[in-house]
């Protein structure tokens, strides 16, 4: 039983191009969130949504729209892909937003190049 | 803005050597958790440390949260290949009204040992 399932696995794009990512759990948690982490592996919060309600958006370009039509589905379009975007992206979830005892569990990850 | 600060950024040991990583926050923090990220994988849970001063032991691991709740550290000892990965601290800063805290992620310390 995949509990944070993230598709595709592989996205390979040329620039200018629009992508999406598909990200569902089913663990019953209330809040997911979209992760990236670069070549570095640094992992850098994106936005993250407490029952399908925006609450983190770090400074991420317009380019990039997350939809959450569900608490279990939260999904990310990138509109106008460019080199930089090249990256893994995690999504995750966790049961409430920023609570003390709420561990993230994160998806297997979606490695993104841009050509 | 708020960081924690994660070193070393590699370690290579030697199987059987010990092996420890530190996390240092600019601001004082809510709880650290500790994930595993192994190659290829995703950042998986390994634990949390609420309490000032707090240590926790699975294992061959021992993890500890400073007094001032500001530094948290991961020790392995006697490693093992099964070690391998990049181990990631987290600290939740102090939540805030209707939002929760946020989950800041260190660097990272990539360990790699050798057989």
């Amino acid at each position: 039983d995949t509990a944070v399932s993230q598709t595709p696995k592989y996205l390979v794009t040329q620039m200018g191009n629009d992508k999406s990512i598909k990200c569902e759990q089913n663990l019953g948690h209330d809040t997911m969130y979209w992760y990236k982490q670069d070549s570095k592996k640094f992992l850098k919060i994106m936005f993250s949504y407490n029952n399908k309600e925006l609450i983190i958006n770090e400074t991420v370009p317009n380019r990039f729209s997350p939809k959450s039509p569900d608490k279990a589905h939260l999904n990310l379009h990138i509109n106008s892909l460019e080199l930089g975007d090249s990256a893994v992206y995690f999504c995750a979830s966790s049961q409430g937003l920023g609570r003390v005892y709420s561990p993230l569990h994160f998806g297997n990850g979606t490695r993104l190049t841009v050509t | 803005g708020q960081q924690v600060m994660q070193i070393p950024q590699y370690q290579h040991v030697q199987e059987g050597e010990d092996f420890t990583t530190y996390c240092n926050s600019s601001t004082t923090l809510s709880n650290i958790q500790w994930y595993k990220q192994r190659p290829g994988g995703h950042p998986v849970f390994l634990i949390q440390l609420v309490k000032s001063g707090e240590v926790k032991k699975q294992k061959r691991l021992t993890f500890q949260f400073g007094e001032a709740k500001k530094n948290s550290s991961l020790h392995i000892t006697a490693t093992q290949t099964t070690d391998v990965g990049t181990y990631f601290c987290a600290g939740l800063t102090t939540l805030t009204y209707n939002q929760g805290g946020k989950l800041i992620f260190g660097q990272g310390t990539e360990l790699s040992v050798k057989p």
